[in-house]
Order: structure tokens, then sequence, then C-alpha cells
């Protein structure tokens, strides 16, 4: 298994362009959600999924779209990039329904909007 | 008052130490994890708790579900162990993880 697979590993953006961060699993769990980190604010909830089709807001959904047409894709696009959005962005899955919370990790990747 | 706080937020040892972090919750939770980030920035869950006690190696976690509190041991440290210790909790209401800050541990040879 390849486990959480994120692209790309780094990314810069001007002010106002667009683009998505692509998150994959193949390990057919429900639960997958995109994490921001910031310094001195710990992993912040943007947006999560519980399965194909379901998404809801995070505690920072602001700027950011998710959508969930298959399990192993989460995908987060940002429309419009601000230098707020400038952080390093985690995609996580689990599974829900077996009660087996483990979490999964992609390797982060790191966003600067100048 | 965030709902998940870990004590404390910094934290140095020589090699050898025992080291206790501390996570204490506010909500109720079905679930409470610890995470490893390493300096390179990739995350690992070390452990999920829903009650008692879990050991790996020289990692040990408890939970005390009544107390709200969990706590993270390492036993024998090194300097590999030097890395940010994140404790999320599973709300029971919902399927989300509120993480708490994380503790910066520096082992010292």
């Amino acid at each position: 298994n390849a486990g959480v697979t994120q692209t790309p590993k780094f990314q810069v953006l001007k002010t106002g362009q667009s683009m998505t961060l692509q998150c994959a699993q193949d390990m057919n769990h429900e639960y997958m959600s995109w994490y921001r980190q910031d310094p001195g604010m710990g992993l912040r909830l943007i947006h999560y999924s519980v399965g194909a089709g379901i998404t809801d807001q995070g505690e920072v959904p602001n700027g950011y779209n998710v959508s969930r047409s298959t399990t192993e894709d989460f995908p987060l696009r940002l429309l419009s990039a601000a230098p707020s959005q400038t952080s390093v962005y985690f995609c996580a899955s689990s599974y829900l329904r077996t009660g087996n919370y483990e979490q999964y990790f992609g390797p982060g990747t790191r966003l600067t909007v100048t | 008052k965030n709902e998940v706080e870990q004590s404390p937020q910094n934290l140095t040892a020589q090699e050898g130490e025992f080291i206790t972090i501390n996570c204490s919750y506010s909500v109720g939770i079905s679930a409470l994890h610890w995470l490893q980030q390493h300096p390179g920035g990739g995350i690992v869950s070390l452990f999920m708790l829903s009650s008692g006690k879990k050991k790996h190696g020289r990692l040990i976690a408890t939970i005390n579900i009544q107390e709200k509190h969990s706590s993270l041991h390492i036993t024998a440290s090194h300097p590999r162990d030097s890395a940010v210790y994140i404790c999320a909790v599973r709300e029971t209401s919902g399927s989300r993880l509120t993480f708490g800050e994380g503790t910066q541990l520096t082992v010292n040879p």
C-alpha cells in the first residue's frame, strides 16, 4: 500500500492564483480530512469527509473547497490564494465504521503565497 | 480555553531520562491519539486509546477517562526521540479530531 499520498510537496503561488492540492489513499478509508499547520497554532481542521459524496467544514474552511467523488481521492482547492493561506497542509485518513480510528497522515504540502 | 491542552509546551531532557507528556481534554471522547511529528515534518500515529494503557517498545500511553487525562511516557529517552508530540481526541459527538498544540521534546546526548 502507498498509504496517504499528497502532491505537490512544495508550491509557491501569487496572490489571487488558484490551485488544487491532491490527496489520495489506497486503504479504503471512509474518513479523510485536510489540516493546516501554522507555527504556535497546532493542526487545524479545514474540511473533512466521512465518505464519497459527503463533505463538511472544519474550524477554518474559508477560502477552501473540497469534493469527494471517490473513496480514494480528496482534493483541496484554493480558489483565490491569499498570503494568510501560507502554511503546511496535511491530508489524513482513517477507518470509521470498523471502530479502528488510527490516523494515517500524508507527507504534507508546504505552500507559500506571495 | 482549548478543548485539548498539553503540557509542557517544551521539554528538554538528557539521554536516558524518563519523560512524561500530559494531555487534558474537556469533551466526551471515543478515542485519544498520540502522534509524533519529526523535524522533517512527517506525522506518525503512535497510539490510539479508548481506555487503559498501551505500550510500544519504550513508549507507554495511558488514559483516565473519568479524569479526562492522558499521559505519554518515554523510558530511556534517546536523541532520536526528539520531535513534537501531539495529542488529539475524537469527540463522541462526531467524527472530527481536535488537536492539542503539541509538545516539543529535545533529548540531548
